[in-house]
């Protein structure tokens, strides 16, 4: 069966290190996304991606970055961790088009001490 | 103003109550509508797609009103595992097909 996973699950890392997470799909979707989760806020959009070599900032970007050299991974890169980047993270992929399924990773949640 | 707004509840209801939640959004591009559950430390996941003319599925309905950017999910004879946070979701406007998310309202089920 098709799915997407992320790893770590759980990740704790010091001020100032660069982090990558991990996402891997095999639903073949060309659509690809990456949301942070914290109380009062929901899900808000990180970085996106239509396609490999295709990236787009969110709502939130900064601090983050991406890359797609392939149709299945998008990482998410901290370039320095701060601790306002404590969070659960959620990558997500989608076929595109109207009416159409977005489907998760089962998150990382992620510490910055 | 947030682009899709939901009451945080939460919804504290017996065994067996119907509880309807609300959404409303602002783009009055949007094209595609869902609500999605998410249950404690999980992923989101699809609950229900919302078309134009209703949509059921068993205990679960959902509406949506275009004219008031409006979306409503009713949830009848509600069982304890019902208890979860149900998020609603916007996306497709301008050819974007960026699921855009309500912070969720809470529904506890008790017996």
């Amino acid at each position: 069966d098709a799915e997407i996973t992320q790893s770590p699950r759980h990740k704790i890392t010091e001020t100032g290190r660069q982090v990558t997470l991990a996402c891997h799909q095999t639903w073949n979707h060309n659509n690809m996304f990456w949301y942070r989760q914290d109380l009062g806020h929901g899900l808000r959009l990180i970085h996106y991606s239509y396609g490999v070599q295709d990236t787009n900032k969110g709502e939130v970007s900064d601090g983050y970055s991406v890359s797609r050299s392939n149709t299945e991974d998008l990482p998410l890169t901290l370039e320095s961790a701060a601790s306002s980047q404590t969070s659960v993270y959620f990558c997500a992929s989608s076929a595109g088009g109207l009416n159409t399924e977005a489907f998760f990773g089962q998150g990382t949640r992620l510490t910055v001490v | 103003r947030k682009e899709v707004e939901q009451d945080p509840g939460p919804f504290n209801v017996p065994e067996g109550a119907t509880v309807a939640f609300n959404c409303t959004y602002s783009n009055s591009a949007s094209q595609s509508f869902f609500w999605y559950r998410q249950d404690c430390r999980k992923e989101p996941k699809l609950l229900m797609s919302v078309y134009s003319s209703g949509n059921e599925d068993g205990r679960f309905t959902a509406q949506l009103n275009r004219a008031s950017q409006y979306i409503s999910l009713l949830i009848r004879d509600s069982k304890l595992s019902d208890s979860a946070t149900y998020l609603c979701v916007v996306s497709a406007s301008g050819g974007s097909y960026i699921p855009t998310f309500g912070r969720g309202t809470s529904l506890i089920v008790h017996p």
